[in-house]
């Protein structure tokens, strides 16, 4: 399995300031995703973060507001930018396994914004 | 749209019960059936999958039984204990969308002990 460390664990923010939440992975991944999970809520896909190229967005989200790198095959950024309070939210990084079955989480960015 | 619906809600049993959860999709490519386990402050892991082509699969004290007919999973857990209680999620994949995983709105499951 792989090991995923995401920082930071948590953060609280002032409303329109940027916050870039890193996910690093101990061995290299096919593919990596980021998701949000709002309080008690599952989890939506934000995009896929493709190695060397611009992210693929899901519906409602956009560049502009959540911007994803992905330098290499171990490591991705997410900015969270012109943060709100509606974007009070666990964020999570997440990988697929080598056979792209199992999908690995990291233990997630808890966002207060206020 | 939701791609893969799940029950109930929120679920409380006794220690040593058997809690019962229920997912149903309509995608017929999805092809891989995961459940997740999640603490609070944790993120998902991963506690068991099937594939479409087997009806039911058992790792320790969890059980996932599959109806492919009828598009219906669910995760059972035998003798549940105290510490099961977590947030438990299914999920679906295919992979004409990239492996996308589409996951079940969760459920909340609190074992007395």
């Amino acid at each position: 399995s792989a090991v995923i460390s995401q920082k930071p664990s948590r953060d609280i923010c002032q409303r329109g300031t940027s916050l870039t939440i890193q996910c690093q992975v101990d061995s290299q991944v096919t593919m990596m995703f980021w998701y949000r999970q709002q309080p008690g809520q599952s989890l939506t896909l934000i995009a896929t973060a493709n190695q060397g190229s611009e992210a693929t967005y899901e519906s409602g989200f956009v560049i502009d507001k959540f911007p994803i790198s992905r330098p290499n095959l171990t490591f991705s950024t997410l900015t969270v930018s012109n943060m709100s309070p509606e974007d009070s939210s666990i964020y999570l990084c997440s990988v697929t396994g080598i056979m792209n079955t199992e999908a690995f989480f990291g233990q997630g960015t808890r966002l207060t914004v206020v | 749209q939701q791609q893969v619906k799940q029950s109930p809600q929120s679920l409380i049993v006794q220690k040593g019960g058997i809690p019962i959860i229920n997912c149903a999709y309509e995608n017929t490519a999805f092809d891989y059936f995961p459940w997740y386990q999640q603490f609070p402050g944790k993120g998902p892991a991963l506690l068991i999958a099937i594939r479409p082509d087997v009806s039911e699969k058992k790792e320790g004290r969890f059980t996932i039984s599959f109806n492919k007919s009828a598009k219906q999973f669910s995760l059972h857990i035998m003798d549940s204990q105290p510490g099961d209680s977590a947030t438990y999620f299914c999920a679906a994949r295919t992979t004409n969308t990239g492996n996308q995983f589409y996951f079940g709105t969760g459920t909340s499951l609190t074992v007395i002990p």
